[in-house]
């Protein structure tokens, strides 16, 4: 079964400190996968896709098989990187499997 | 610069009233989706849709019913509103795979939608 799971519904830290959201999957297979943020009255948005490996706003993820793990990185939180992140996974057909999502909350 | 439009943005419904739910894109995309969103549960798809003409399920199909009959429209429809179904609905297009691997999604507003 395909899953994902986001184990903070909630990451507050300050401005400057570093960030970490955290996701695991489980796929039988070679899965894609993606970061989405909401900013607030914002619609939905891809924040970056694994394949790319590049870096967007600062944010950078690496996908690592053998823990299953997609963690989200930032080494300096800004107060405009507030928002709801979900981690998705995309397999056969383009179908995405959205973890819960983390809000992270940037405290100055 | 559209992209994905819903309409309508709010809609409060009685218990057992029907509404159909409008998706219109403008990118010419081939895949189009349906999710609803719940708190705690993150984004699950009801239906998507791989072409015109075209329709499947996905994760939580029941008390839904879809239809594809132009490219850029995907219509949503609930046939008998239920409490369970207050919710917000969004919608999602893609273009199909490439070599680049699948596709990121472009999202809707969303459909904020309670069912008293």
């Amino acid at each position: 079964a395909q899953r994902v799971t986001q184990p903070e519904k909630l990451l507050s830290v300050f401005k400057g400190a570093p960030v970490e959201l955290k996701c695991n999957y489980s796929y039988s297979g070679s899965p894609e996968l993606f970061w989405y943020v909401q900013y607030s009255r914002q619609r939905l948005q891809l924040l970056l896709r694994h394949i790319s490996r590049e870096s967007i706003k600062g944010f950078t993820a690496d996908l690592n098989k053998g823990e299953t793990s997609f963690h989200l990185k930032k080494p300096f939180a800004q107060e405009e990187d507030s928002a709801m992140y979900y981690c998705a996974l995309s397999g056969r057909g383009n179908k995405l499997v959205f973890g819960a999502g983390t809000i992270l909350r940037v405290k100055s | 610069n559209a992209g994905v439009t819903q309409t309508p943005k709010f809609r409060v419904l009685k218990t057992g009233q029907s509404m159909t739910l409008l998706c219109a894109q403008d990118m010419n995309h081939e895949y189009m989706y349906w999710y609803r969103q719940d708190p705690g549960m993150g984004l699950r798809l009801i239906h998507y849709s791989v072409g015109e003409g075209t329709t499947a399920k996905g994760e939580v199909p029941d008390g839904y019913n879809v239809s594809r009959l132009k490219k850029q429209n995907f219509l949503l429809g609930l046939e008998s509103a239920a409490p369970s179904q207050t919710s917000v609905y969004f919608c999602a297009s893609s273009t199909t795979l490439q070599t680049g691997g699948n596709q990121p999604q472009h999202f809707g507003d969303g459909t904020r939608l309670s069912i008293l």
